[in-house]
């Protein structure tokens, strides 16, 4: 069974606390993502990566950086959270070819509260 | 650029009732169409998908067809469960191998009551 995991569901920080959310999928897809989820705006893109070492911004990259050492991990991190980043943070993974080729993968999300 | 328009409710039902939740959108290229469905506490999960014009997707009873001349992609289902109550998200691709991250919009909170 497919899966991708996300290192917390639940997370409490404070204003100006360096955050990492790690994400681990088990498919060896190429492509993995970041999104945030707030009610009223859907999902948004923060980051996405198609390759190891390789990350290109999404919508809103503001705030936030990411890392991918190894093709089945892709870390967000926020350098200094502040409130307006309290929010669900979504990763997912898709593969570059077969049949499934365009469908992403989700996480079961991390909800983060910034104080 | 993408965009992906969607009722977004809450729409409220009873239990066996004719569902649809309509989706629109506009794309620079030819995408590939989804829906999502997001059970409460969980992630998105596929419901269904069409990759080209008139292409149906069906799952657990839900259909879509991919309309290219109306640039839509309605859900329906005949009759909805309890079950089925959820966020509903409707989503584009443009990028072959889905390299570049999904368009969604911004959901559909679909609730059933028995």
């Amino acid at each position: 069974d497919v899966k991708v995991t996300q290192s917390s569901r639940y997370l409490v920080k404070r204003t100006g606390e360096k955050v990492f959310l790690e994400c681990v999928q088990d498919m060896d897809h190429e492509n993995m993502f970041w999104y945030r989820q707030d009610p009223g705006l859907g999902l948004r893109l923060i980051y996405f990566s198609y390759d190891v070492k390789m990350k290109e911004k999404g919508d809103i990259p503001e705030g936030y950086s990411v890392s991918r050492e190894k093709k089945e991990r892709f870390s967000l991190i926020l350098e200094s959270a502040s409130t307006n980043q309290t929010s669900m943070y979504l990763c997912a993974s898709s593969s570059q070819s077969g049949r499934n080729y365009n469908e992403q993968f989700f996480g079961p999300g991390t909800r983060l509260t910034v104080l | 650029g993408n965009s992906v328009t969607q009722m977004e409710g809450p729409v409220t039902l009873s239990e066996e009732a004719f569902l649809t939740i309509n989706c629109t959108y506009t794309a620079t290229g030819y995408p590939s169409l989804f829906w999502y469905v997001q059970y409460p506490g969980e992630g998105l999960q596929l419901l269904l998908k069409a990759t080209k014009a008139d292409d149906k997707g069906s799952n657990k009873g839900f259909e879509a067809t991919y309309r290219k001349e109306t640039t839509s992609f309605h859900l329906e289902k005949g009759s909805v469960q309890v079950s089925d109550s959820a966020v509903y998200f409707c989503a584009l691709s443009d990028s072959g191998g889905g390299a570049d991250g999904l368009t969604f919009g911004k959901g559909t909170h679909l609730i059933i009551q028995p």
